[in-house]
């Protein structure tokens, strides 16, 4: 059964630490996505992989950190630097990363930071 | 950069009403894709237009591109319950990266 896993899907934790978010994929997709989603808000792209070992910055990077060490994972970091850490978090996929292919979401994890 | 805005940002429709929302960027795009999101959910693929002023259709649902290619609509007729959830735009431009719009979010009373 193909498709994108993010875990877990609810995780809670206290200012000032950093906390990572799983991201795994079993499409052989080349591209992976971070985003971010505010209540009532549209998708803001945090970090983007086209290919392995390769990673990018989107339009709200700082304070995230991410790595792309297999083509099946892209785990995000939001660390302390990050203001105002609280949402939802969704990660995607594609065949490659660009425009003309589909992305496919995972679940999202709903990130609370108290 | 570029910008992708979506309106309405909230509709209310009675079931059997049509819907409509509309998405316009700021630069012209190569292509535009439409995604649904359930509540609780995650954005689902619908559909990808590629071509100048070109028209989808899937079942009750109507996707036109602009001739200018900056802007979209999604039109669905006669609503159900089962359309409940919210409708983003996304569009591929200049940045080389998919830039969602806003999203409209969709409420159908029975």
């Amino acid at each position: 059964d193909g498709g994108i896993t993010q875990s877990p899907k609810y995780l809670f934790r206290k200012e000032g630490q950093n906390v990572t978010l799983s991201c795994e994929q079993n499409l052989n997709h080349d591209a992976m996505y971070w985003y971010r989603q505010d209540p009532g808000q549209g998708l803001r792209l945090i970090y983007y992989s086209q290919i392995v070992n390769d990673f990018q910055k989107g339009d709200i990077a700082e304070g995230y950190s991410v790595s792309r060490e297999k083509k099946e994972s892209f785990p995000l970091t939001v660390t302390s630097a990050q203001k105002n850490p609280t949402a939802f978090y969704l990660c995607a996929s594609s065949e490659q990363g660009i425009g003309y292919n589909e992305q496919f979401f995972g679940p999202g994890t709903r990130l609370t930071v108290l | 950069g570029q910008q992708v805005m979506q309106i309405p940002q909230y509709q209310h429709v009675q079931e059997g009403e049509d819907f409509t929302t509309y998405c316009n960027s700021s630069t012209t795009l190569s292509n535009i894709q439409w995604y649904k999101q359930r509540p609780g959910g995650h954005p689902v693929f619908l559909i990808q237009l590629v071509k100048s002023g070109e028209v989808k259709k899937q079942k009750r649902l109507t996707f036109q591109f602009g001739e200018a290619k900056k802007n979209s609509s999604l039109h669905i007729t006669a609503t159900q319950t089962t359309d409940v959830g919210t409708y983003f735009c996304a569009g591929w431009g200049a940045g080389n990266m998919l830039t969602f719009g806003g999203g409209t979010r969709l409420m159908v009373k029975p």
